[in-house]
């Protein structure tokens, strides 16, 4: 199975600030990657897909990048409803492992 | 636009079973890959098992392979998962997905408890 490391595992950050989010996988995935963000007690939400690009409807505030074994998620100018949990997955192969998470905080 | 609804969740004794449903609206079910994911409480998400359009081809991931089993029913646009021989870590969320993962469900809670 291939893993996928994200880092840092919690964030903690100001309203206007800019973060990254790191995730790593343990072989190469091209661009087979997908983002999303976890408000508690919803569904995940798709934020990027194919590493970098942006889902119908969500802010361009969120950027994608990053092919084969590293890829980033840049926030700009960060928005209180923005501080959540954050997970990479891979869907280059089965099973479609994410990682373990990234918890935004202020 | 998909809407998805999942169904059947509850509480069921260590080695028990039970079967979730998705009924799925919005767009053409059948033409349509679809996912199980869940999340234990407090935990992340784990992929757990996924069905092509047609019910023919189907995944599993490897701590539910042999015991869960997912189907669909294109006729009313409604995918199942059935679940048997379940063990305290199989409580969580368990949510539908459509096949890019860019609609879900709300979810549905299923623990396993005696």
């Amino acid at each position: 199975d291939i893993q996928m490391t994200q880092s840092p595992s919690s964030l903690s950050a100001s309203v206007g600030d800019k973060v990254t989010i790191t995730c790593r996988a343990s072989q190469n995935i091209g661009i087979s990657l997908n983002w999303f963000q976890q408000t508690p007690g919803k569904a995940p939400k798709l934020l990027i897909y194919a590493a970098s690009s942006l889902q119908g409807g969500v802010p361009s505030r969120f950027t994608g990048s990053g092919s084969g074994t590293d890829f980033t998620l840049t926030i700009s100018s960060l928005q209180p409803e923005d501080f959540a949990p954050y997970y990479c997955q891979q869907t280059f192969s089965n099973p479609y492992t994410f990682g373990q998470g990234t918890n935004l905080e202020i | 636009d998909v809407q998805l609804v999942e169904s059947g969740g509850g509480l069921v004794q260590p080695g028990g079973s039970l079967k979730l449903s998705c009924a799925a609206s919005g767009s053409t079910f059948n033409n349509l890959w679809m996912h199980w994911v869940r999340q234990a409480p407090g935990k992340g998400l784990m992929w757990v098992s996924r069905i092509n359009g047609g019910g023919s081809s189907t995944t599993y991931a490897d701590s539910v392979k042999g015991r869960f089993t997912i189907s669909r029913d294109n006729a009313k646009n409604t995918l199942y998962l059935q679940m048997n021989s379940l063990t305290a870590d199989d409580t969580a969320v368990y949510y539908c997905a459509t096949v890019g993962f860019d609609y879900w469900g709300r979810g549905t809670l299923v623990t396993v408890s005696s």
